[in-house]
């Protein structure tokens, strides 16, 4: 019954490959968010899809596209992938209502991307 | 804008008290409170939604200045479970009516016997 799931739990590729990683929320909720988590443990926000809105991080370069068939899901596409973006990437969802501003994030566990 | 957390690392023996701050240069209309453990991914703990207001979960508490856009996170007879990774998190204008919730930079809090 895990509310956000994401897979795989660990990725490992070579530079160049474009690969995907999959999340899904089974809560029913309208918001959903990828997080990248660097090395030293900064949680930077990528992306936030609301409702068919794509809000983009300006920071966040080209080669990353999130992808939503329907509410429940939105996947993370990555093309040309380089050594900068090993990290641990978090899908999270939460309830929307007009500022988003309370209601809770629910994260999934992860994904550890080694890019070598 | 990221929201702006202090200390970045904190040691404490257990039973002693420690507050983490957070404060933003924009205007707040809520404060989120996470911990992540090693390896896990973020929890909730806490939301913050009104100027002076004041929560508390077990021994860990938090107070919202939305005057003075501050937050602080209280936690005390610390136990080591209380180890992680903390986070607040803001949620800042992006544009176009929208809003995304942006995290601090987060205090290492390191709980010893």
């Amino acid at each position: 019954d895990t509310a956000v799931s994401q897979t795989p739990k660990y990725l490992v590729t070579q530079m160049g490959n474009d690969k995907s990683i999959k999340c899904e929320q089974n809560l029913g909720h309208d918001t959903m968010y990828w997080y990248k988590q660097d090395s030293k443990k900064f949680l930077k926000i990528m992306f936030s899809y609301n409702n068919k809105e794509l809000i983009i991080n300006e920071t966040v370069p080209n080669r990353f596209s999130p992808k939503s068939p329907d509410k429940a899901h939105l996947n993370l596409h990555i093309n040309s992938l380089e050594l900068g973006d090993s990290a641990v990437y978090f899908c999270a969802s939460s309830p929307w209502d007009r500022f988003s501003t309370t209601t809770e994030a629910f994260f999934g566990q992860g994904t550890r991307l080694t890019v070598v | 804008q990221q929201p702006v957390q202090s200390p970045q690392a904190v040691i404490l023996r257990e039973g002693e008290d420690a507050v983490i701050n957070c404060s933003s240069s924009k205007a707040l209309y809520s404060v989120h409170w996470y911990r992540q453990k090693h390896g896990e991914a973020p929890v909730f703990l806490m939301i913050l939604l009104k100027g002076g207001e004041q929560k508390g979960h077990d021994k860990i508490s938090a107070s919202f200045n939305e005057k003075k856009q501050q937050s602080s996170l209280y936690l005390t007879a610390s136990q080591l479970s209380y180890s992680g990774t903390y986070f607040c998190g803001t949620f800042a204008y992006s544009g176009a009516g929208s809003y995304q919730l942006t995290f601090g930079k987060g205090t290492k809090l390191s709980v010893i016997p």
